[in-house]
């Protein structure tokens, strides 16, 4: 069974930084494609970025470009979103998810959630 | 970037057929994929490449794509399919792109 947990949510203060995780069990990691998605409290879902299985690619939405990272340790089964220089607008839960290849496409499998507030 | 349209309410009677529209240009020409989120919850995908069900999707659930219009439909809804729907595509614009989503109402 798949399972992504994600974790390094919390508080942080406007301009400061955070290092969301994602555990994932259950499936080939490295064969992947894995993304992130945010949705702000009453709000849509937001695509964030995506990383090839192989972690040779990386996709960003434009406004996160430059402050977010994402990356992947495929010998731990871990993806990472190391975020940067954060706005009250990035205020949301960061979903981890899947893709059942190794490039971008659908999200068959998600994690429940870590919560980022950023507020002083 | 590209853009994707959703009403943002649909209200059904149990036992009824719900449509669930997403507008975009030329959207028949891209991969459209549907995710349901109920409150609290992780989104779960309902529909994958415009009409694909993913094991454990009811046959109730099912999806179809032409022109500027992808929809998915809902028959004989029941009070759990209470949710809201997101649809998605990847696009060589933007790259990944959700719908803002619709809000699925059973009466």
């Amino acid at each position: 069974e798949v399972h992504l947990l994600e974790s390094g949510g919390g508080l942080v203060q406007p301009g400061g930084s955070l290092r969301l995780s994602c555990a994932a069990s259950g499936f080939t990691f490295s064969t992947s494609a894995m993304n992130w998605v945010r949705q702000a409290p009453g709000k849509g879902l937001e695509w964030v970025s995506s990383i090839t299985g192989s972690a040779t690619k990386t996709f960003y939405t434009d406004s996160m470009k430059g402050r977010f990272t994402i990356s992947r340790d495929n010998s731990k089964n871990t993806l990472f979103l190391q975020m940067t220089s954060l706005r009250a607008e990035d205020t949301a839960v960061y979903y981890c998810a899947k893709v059942p290849f190794g490039v971008p496409g659908y999200f068959d499998s998600w994690g429940q959630g870590t919560l980022v507030t950023v507020s002083s | 970037s590209y853009v994707l349209t959703q009403p943002p309410s649909v209200s059904v009677a149990p036992g009824k057929t719900a449509k669930i529209t997403c507008g975009g240009s030329n959207i028949g020409s891209k991969g459209v994929h549907w995710y349901q989120q109920k409150p609290g919850q992780a989104p779960v995908l309902v529909i994958s490449y415009d009409s694909d069900r993913p094991s454990g999707i009811p046959e109730r659930f099912s999806g179809s794509n032409s022109g500027n219009t992808a929809t998915l439909t809902i028959s004989r809804v029941e009070a759990g399919d209470e949710a809201d729907y997101f649809c998605q595509v990847w696009d060589s614009s933007s790259p990944c792109v959700f719908g803002a989503g619709t809000k699925v109402t059973v009466l």
